[in-house]
């Protein structure tokens, strides 16, 4: 079946800096590609979809500059975290859509647990 | 607007039934997803419904019926191992998953 992966799994970056997730869909073309940030116990929120060649439609609320989400091919989707902060450690999933007409099927990476400190 | 509403918290015995339902109201409509979270992991895909009525794959089983912004998901034969959060996300007109807070299932011996 489809499979995203999501790398790192886990990264640990000292405050300041910036941190990159990558995203890639391994044996299909995402049609779209989203993000997501998710605290403990808390459901997911959406930060951003990204379609391939085209910029990222982000949340409100979500600062663009902060949170660069590059899509560049239909296989590969990037976020970085710019300036991290403490507040920024969370987890952070993506999912990939393939979209066949009426069939939809949106599958998640095994998210990327970010703690700055 | 878009809500989803699941029940927080189900409890159940190892070895029986149990069914997790969801209401929900998007703008517009593009099919139901359920999702299988743990602690700490990313959803796993359980299931995809976009027309009425019952989808069966092994011991899980999905409903929908889209003129009463319903859906189940029905667990049979429950392991230990399912004991995790069940997250009902139905796809809008744009193609977005809309999330609830999801139901979290615990599972008794």
């Amino acid at each position: 079946g489809a499979v995203v992966s999501q790398h790192p799994s886990w990264v640990i970056c000292k405050s300041g800096t910036s941190v990159k997730i990558e995203c890639r869909s391994l044996d299909f073309q995402a049609t779209t590609m989203f993000w997501y940030r998710q605290f403990p116990k808390q459901s997911l929120m959406l930060m951003a979809t990204s379609n391939e060649g085209s910029k990222a439609t982000y949340e409100q609320g979500v600062e663009k500059d902060k949170f660069l989400i590059n899509h560049a091919s239909l296989t590969l989707s990037t976020l970085t975290v710019t300036s991290a902060h403490p507040e920024d450690s969370s987890f952070y999933i993506c999912s990939a859509r393939v979209g066949q007409g009426d069939i939809n099927t949106i599958y998640f990476g095994e998210g990327s647990w970010l703690t700055v400190v | 607007g878009q809500n989803i509403d699941q029940p927080t918290e189900m409890t159940a015995t190892e070895g029986a039934i149990v069914q997790i339902n969801c209401t929900y109201q998007t703008s517009g409509f593009n099919g139901l997803f359920w999702y299988q979270q743990h602690a700490g992991e990313a959803p796993t895909f359980l299931s995809y419904n976009v027309l009425d009525g019952l989808e069966e794959k092994g011991r899980f089983s999905s409903f929908l019926s889209r003129s009463k912004g319903y859906s189940y998901l029905l667990l049979k034969e429950l392991q230990m191992k399912d004991s995790a959060s069940y997250l009902c996300a139905p796809m809008d007109s744009n193609y977005q998953l809309i999330w609830g807070a999801g139901t979290k299932l615990i599972i008794k011996p």
